[in-house]
């Protein structure tokens, strides 16, 4: 079956420094979704992406914050400057509508 | 002091029991729900959605239940199996975008 695979599992990085969180959505979907989910928190939507382009974004998707789908396979997520409150798990989903979405297993981020 | 929303609610019931998890949403203009299932460590997991001209729909031992009235979502989930606990929480769309997560409920099956 497949699945929505998320690189990496846990990435650790200094306050002030820049992430790529990837994600390698299911093959023959359009939609394609960031979430963070601060430990003990809810689920949080960050951005929606169609078509290339943001389809939707959150107040939490600042400046800071981008997203792109480089190749065919990939959707990435940037923090350009980490601050401590990013440390949640993000997590990745994709879809073949706007409807059903289909979430990776996360990354967990730890910003120091 | 303590952080907001490190406490879920917990639903504790025995095996073979059926379990009612429910959520409040917020949007009274939106149009589809969605129940997901979190399991420790894991991403969330589509259970069962429905649509706002619905006000029930079923599937393999859960049921949803739409009062759009009160804004009211339940999960029911029929002779709950060890494998259900997890966190539970519902999600509300209008037209596919604004997205909203509740907080959960930690559901934990006893022996």
């Amino acid at each position: 079956e497949p699945e929505v695979t998320q690189t990496p599992s846990h990435q650790v990085t200094q306050m002030g420094q820049e992430v790529i969180l990837r994600c390698v959505p299911i093959s023959n979907h359009l939609y394609f979704y960031w979430y963070r989910q601060i430990l003990g928190q809810k689920v949080e939507f960050l951005v929606s992406f169609y078509n290339n382009e943001i389809s939707e974004k959150s107040e939490i998707f600042d400046d800071q914050f981008s997203v792109e789908r480089p190749d065919g396979s990939n959707f990435t997520l940037k923090i350009r400057s980490t601050k401590l409150e990013d440390s949640a798990m993000y997590f990745c989903a994709s879809g073949d509508s706007t409807d059903t979405q289909y979430f990776g297993p996360g990354t967990r981020l730890t910003v120091l | 002091g303590e952080s907001v929303g490190l406490h879920l609610p917990t639903l504790s019931v025995q095996e073979g029991d059926n379990s009612i998890i429910n959520c409040a949403y917020s949007n009274s203009a939106s149009d589809y729900f969605i129940w997901y299932k979190q399991e420790s460590g894991k991403g969330p997991q589509f259970i069962i959605d429905i649509r706002s001209n619905m006000d029930k729909r079923q599937g393999q031992r859960v049921t949803v239940l739409l009062n759009k009235t009160v804004k009211h979502l339940s999960l029911q989930i029929a002779a709950t199996q060890p494998g259900d606990s997890a966190v539970y929480f519902c999600a509300e769309t209008q037209y596919g975008q604004n997205f909203v997560f509740g907080p959960g409920t930690r559901l934990s099956v006893l022996p």
